[in-house]
């Protein structure tokens, strides 16, 4: 059974550069999750999706970041242009809110972003 | 809101030994709790959760939790660690099933030999 499916695993980019992480929920959950780790501020919840709406995106730090989630098995976050201080671990996750099966949060492997 | 506080940043402890990893959260409704595992350079791993029902959780790797409604807590404990323990473990809470995650700051457990 494939887990969430992240890429790339590790990125590096010059600053001012556009930056797409991908994202592939497991299949059949219905909320999608992308979180940012960062030394100083930890796990932050950027946004999330339910049934591919975005339901919160109050923990988008700025203009410059941007999720999509076109079907229900692709979601995208993008950053345009990057900064050295979007330099963190990007991480995908997926649940299937609301069943009752559905109460854990599956995380991806995690998208490495380095920007220089 | 919800929120978690991990009560120590930083654990260190020798082979064999007992551990304990404290977390207490805060919220207005009922939560479900969980306990997640980062090993260096890898993603999150569910090490258990509390849904309902009896308040001691056992998970993988021989951790275990218990939930105290009182005292908001959720303490993970291990018998007897090993080296491969060594990681970072987070606490989180949630208020609906399948519903958003919010962290606490994470433990470094780092067992020595």
């Amino acid at each position: 059974d494939a887990g969430v499916i992240q890429s790339p695993r590790h990125e590096v980019t010059e600053m001012g550069q556009e930056v797409t992480l991908r994202c592939k929920p497991i299949s059949g959950h219905n909320s999608l999750f992308w979180y940012r780790q960062t030394m100083m501020r930890g796990l932050e919840l950027l946004i999330y999706f339910n049934n591919n709406v975005p339901i919160d995106d109050s923990g988008m730090p700025e203009d410059r970041f941007s999720a999509k989630m076109p079907n229900a098995s692709f979601s995208t976050l993008k950053i345009q242009p990057s900064e050295p201080r979007d330099s963190a671990v990007y991480f995908c996750a997926s649940s299937a809110q609301g069943r009752p099966s559905g109460n854990t949060i599956y995380f991806g492997e995690g998208s490495w972003l380095t920007v220089v | 809101a919800q929120s978690v506080t991990q009560l120590d940043s930083q654990v260190p402890v020798f082979e064999e030994a007992p551990v304990e990893l404290r977390c207490n959260y805060s919220s207005s409704v009922s939560v479900y709790l969980f306990w997640y595992v980062q090993y260096p350079n890898q993603g999150l791993q569910l090490l258990l959760k509390y849904l309902s029902g009896s308040t001691l959780v056992k998970g993988i790797n021989g951790f275990e939790a218990e939930f105290n409604k009182s005292q908001t807590s959720f303490h993970l404990r291990k018998p007897s660690v090993h080296i491969s323990d060594t990681a970072e473990y987070f606490c989180a809470v949630s208020e609906g099933s399948g519903s958003r995650l919010t962290f606490g700051e994470g433990t470094q457990l780092t067992v020595n030999p």
